[in-house]
C-alpha cells in the first residue's frame, strides 16, 4: 500500500463547477496535510494547509480532513480553466520521519 | 520578501559526470529539502536539512549528497551521472524542521546524455 494515494485523473470538470480531489494516508499518526497545485512545467505551489478535523476554507478553495477515516479531500468550487493543473496531496507524519510524503497527484482538466 | 531560489535552472551534462545544484530559502527559513521529480516516479524525497544537519534521508544511492551552510544556503551534488538522474530537482524550505508548509523554488532540469 503506498503511504498517499491519490487518483491520478485526469479528472474533467465544466466550468463553473465543484472539482472534488481526494487522497488517503497510511500513516494513523500524521499530523500536518498540504495541498499542492502544480502546473505542467513549474514546481509545486502550496494552496491549503490543514492540521485538524473539518473544513476549512480559502476563497475557492477548502479543504476536509477525517483522521479516523485517514483521508484529506480538496474542493474547488467555480472551477475555472486556470485551475488545469496536477493537485498534489502531502502528508507529514511520524512513520516517515517527520518528512513530506507525496501523492502522485490528480491532473484536473477545466472544460470552458 | 524574495522566494526559494535555485540555480542553475537549467543543465545539460553526460553519463559519468557530477554535477552540484544550488539552493537560496526563503529569508529566515532554516530547513531546506531536496526532491527529485519524474514521470515515472513522481516527487520523491532526497534529504533535508535543519541548522547544518542532516535530519532526514531518502532512500537513494550514495551518489546523492548535499550539505548545508551556516546561512541556510544548500547544494545538492550527484557523483557519477546516470541516464536515470535526469529528472526536476526541486528544492523547498520552510522556518523549522517537521510539520511545517514547505514553499518549493522553481527546480533545476537536469538532462543526462
Amino acid at each position: 500500500q503506498k503511504e498517499v494515494e491519490q487518483n491520478s485523473g485526469p479528472l474533467s470538470v465544466p466550468e463553473g463547477a465543484i472539482a472534488s480531489l481526494n487522497c488517503t494516508y497510511s500513516d494513523r499518526g500524521s499530523q500536518s496535510f498540504f495541498w499542492y497545485r502544480q502546473y505542467s512545467g513549474k514546481s509545486p505551489e502550496l494552496i491549503m494547509s490543514i492540521y485538524s478535523n473539518g473544513d476549512k476554507e480559502d476563497g475557492r478553495f477548502t479543504a476536509q480532513l477525517n483522521k479516523a477515516s485517514q483521508y484529506v479531500s480538496l474542493l474547488i468550487r467555480d472551477s475555472q480553466p486556470s485551475d488545469s493543473a496536477t493537485y498534489l496531496c502531502a502528508v507529514n507524519g511520524p512513520a516517515a520521519g517527520n518528512k513530506l510524503t507525496f501523492g502522485g497527484g490528480t491532473r484536473v482538466l477545466v472544460k470552458p | 520578501k524574495a522566494g526559494v531560489t535555485q540555480t542553475p535552472r537549467y543543465l545539460i551534462k553526460t553519463r559519468g559526470q557530477q554535477v552540484t545544484l544550488s539552493c537560496s530559502p526563503i529569508s529566515g527559513h532554516r530547513s531546506v529539502s531536496w526532491y527529485q521529480q519524474t514521470p515515472g516516479q513522481g516527487l520523491q524525497f532526497l534529504f533535508e536539512y535543519f541548522s547544518e544537519t542532516q535530519r532526514n534521508k531518502g532512500n537513494f544511492p550514495g551518489r546523492f549528497s548535499g550539505r548545508q551552510f551556516s546561512n541556510s544556503r544548500s547544494e545538492m551534488n550527484v557523483s557519477t551521472l546516470e541516464l536515470g538522474d535526469s529528472a526536476l530537482y526541486l528544492c523547498a524550505s520552510t522556518v523549522g524542521s517537521g510539520g511545517n508548509e514547505q514553499f518549493f523554488g522553481p527546480g533545476t532540469r537536469l538532462t543526462v546524455l
